[in-house]
């Protein structure tokens, strides 16, 4: 079954760097995800595409503060120079035979 | 510029149905699918369905499959996601969103707020 694990939340310091994991269940590791940001009370925003080589394709306008990267079935995304407007959950996203699958979020706190 | 505009709020008794429009431009309609993600209150995103805007195949999650039907009117760019036989807990907002091929999804339309209650 095709599942994507995120830890519920993660916090670091302005101006700091994280990293955000999204596992991809067993049988499925060579998939590529998507990452998305939701701010409070917004819509979500499409971030990033990483593919299962590690290479990324971002969304208009992001910034290259932004990045995403692999090791086996996990899948990162990394914030850097964290900024008040981080604040927000992060979500990932994969697919295959026929459908797509969203990870339960990662509530990212600045501190 | 790419956008997704979504019809407004709606309250509906359970057992109704609704139906969610999606207007795109700013890109060939045509050329990528539209995906629908619902987010209950208070938590995460979950996947609906897909639909070829093409063709008008569709792929939908199997817990829905048997109340949403999705559908697009190629001649006004627009998508449309219906659901039936509504409860309490289909109350949620409901995204549209532009999609590569049933893959990972690169535009949001700005949600719509689904309200069922008695």
């Amino acid at each position: 079954q095709l599942v994507l694990t995120q830890s519920p939340s993660a916090s670091a310091s302005l101006g700091a760097s994280v990293k955000l994991t999204c596992t991809l269940s067993s049988g499925h590791t060579t998939y590529a995800i998507a990452w998305h940001q939701q701010q409070p009370e917004k819509g979500p925003r499409y971030l990033l595409k990483l593919n299962s080589d590690g290479s990324h394709t971002k969304g208009d306008g992001i910034p290259d503060r932004f990045s995403g990267s692999i090791s086996g079935a996990e899948r990162y995304l990394t914030i850097s120079s964290l900024q008040f407007e981080d604040e927000a959950d992060y979500y990932c996203q994969t697919w295959g035979s026929g459908i797509q699958v969203f990870g339960g979020g990662t509530k990212l706190t600045v501190l | 510029q790419v956008q997704l505009v979504q019809s407004g709020a709606e309250v509906k008794k359970p057992g109704a149905s609704v139906k969610v429009s999606c207007k795109a431009s700013g890109y060939t309609f045509t050329g990528y699918g539209i995906t629908w993600v619902r987010q209950a209150p208070g938590q995460g995103l979950e996947w609906m369905g897909w639909i070829n805007t093409y063709d008008g195949n569709t792929n939908s999650a199997q817990k829905l499959q048997d109340r949403v039907t999705m559908t697009t009117d190629t001649s006004t760019s627009t998508a449309y996601m219906e659901l039936r036989s509504l409860k309490s807990d289909d109350t949620a907002v409901y995204y549209c969103a532009r999609d590569l091929g049933n893959t990972w999804v690169d535009f949001w339309g700005q949600g719509t707020l689904v309200t069922v209650s008695s």
